[in-house]
């Protein structure tokens, strides 16, 4: 079993839809929770960073941790065709060693 | 420059080469790391280096070779590599209070045929 479970997808979407997207994992250790949004022949970038349970809003995002059922979300509301690209859930358990998921590729159809 | 960045974006080798890819961060940070992203497979963390010293080998070949001179440069040396290894190859950085938020590079993309 993978320590981080994440639908590669692909999901298209129309644009203002809401999007959800999903992660799953097994390791009950882990405290924080990272969204990052990679574009193509681009590095990934910090989005959404959470500190244990709860719910984390940014503009059009919002995170959620449930650390109960081993499931974290990321929400965007609104979506814009700016918004396509591959969103990777990661997580750590306070050292500096990141577990990804294999990143869901999402596309915004205007 | 800003950020992160890493040279060259992208790389063609032979199993019989020698390279080297580079990474720099304009950050402040005392944290760096070399991940390898494979199409469908998560990103892989190879190596982490705090404040130049090596402090996380993730298991990776002998056939990658790290170096970090100072906090701000961060290289990846490579020999008789396998066409398995053709990947991207991101750098990244952090602060070492704030080592959850990684900052990513563009990555370099690596051909080895």
């Amino acid at each position: 079993q993978k320590e981080v479970e994440q639908d590669p997808g692909p999901l298209s979407v129309p644009e203002g839809a809401i999007v959800s997207l999903n992660c799953t994992y097994s390791n009950s250790a882990f405290q924080y929770f990272m969204w990052y949004r990679q574009y193509s022949r681009k590095g990934p970038e910090l989005l959404m960073y959470t500190y244990s349970s709860g719910n984390k809003e940014d503009g059009r995002f919002t995170a959620q941790v449930d650390k109960s059922s081993k499931y974290i979300s990321l929400f965007i509301r609104d979506s814009q065709p700016s918004d396509s690209a591959t969103y990777l859930c990661a997580m750590s358990e306070g050292a500096q060693k990141l577990v990804f998921g294999q990143g869901t590729r999402l596309t915004i159809n205007p | 420059e800003t950020g992160v960045t890493q040279t060259p974006r992208h790389l063609v080798m032979g199993m019989t080469n020698k390279k080297s890819l580079k990474c720099e961060q304009h950050l402040g940070h005392n944290a760096m790391y070399w991940y390898k992203q494979s199409a469908k497979k998560p990103l892989e963390l190879m190596f982490v280096y705090n404040f130049k010293e090596q402090t996380e080998n993730n298991s990776v070949p002998s056939r990658f070779s790290p170096e970090c001179p100072n906090s701000s440069h961060l290289f990846l040396h490579l020999h008789t590599l396998q066409p398995e290894d053709s990947a991207l190859y991101l750098c990244a950085s952090s602060l070492p209070s704030e080592k959850e938020t990684q900052y990513f590079g563009p990555g370099t993309r690596l051909l080895v045929l």
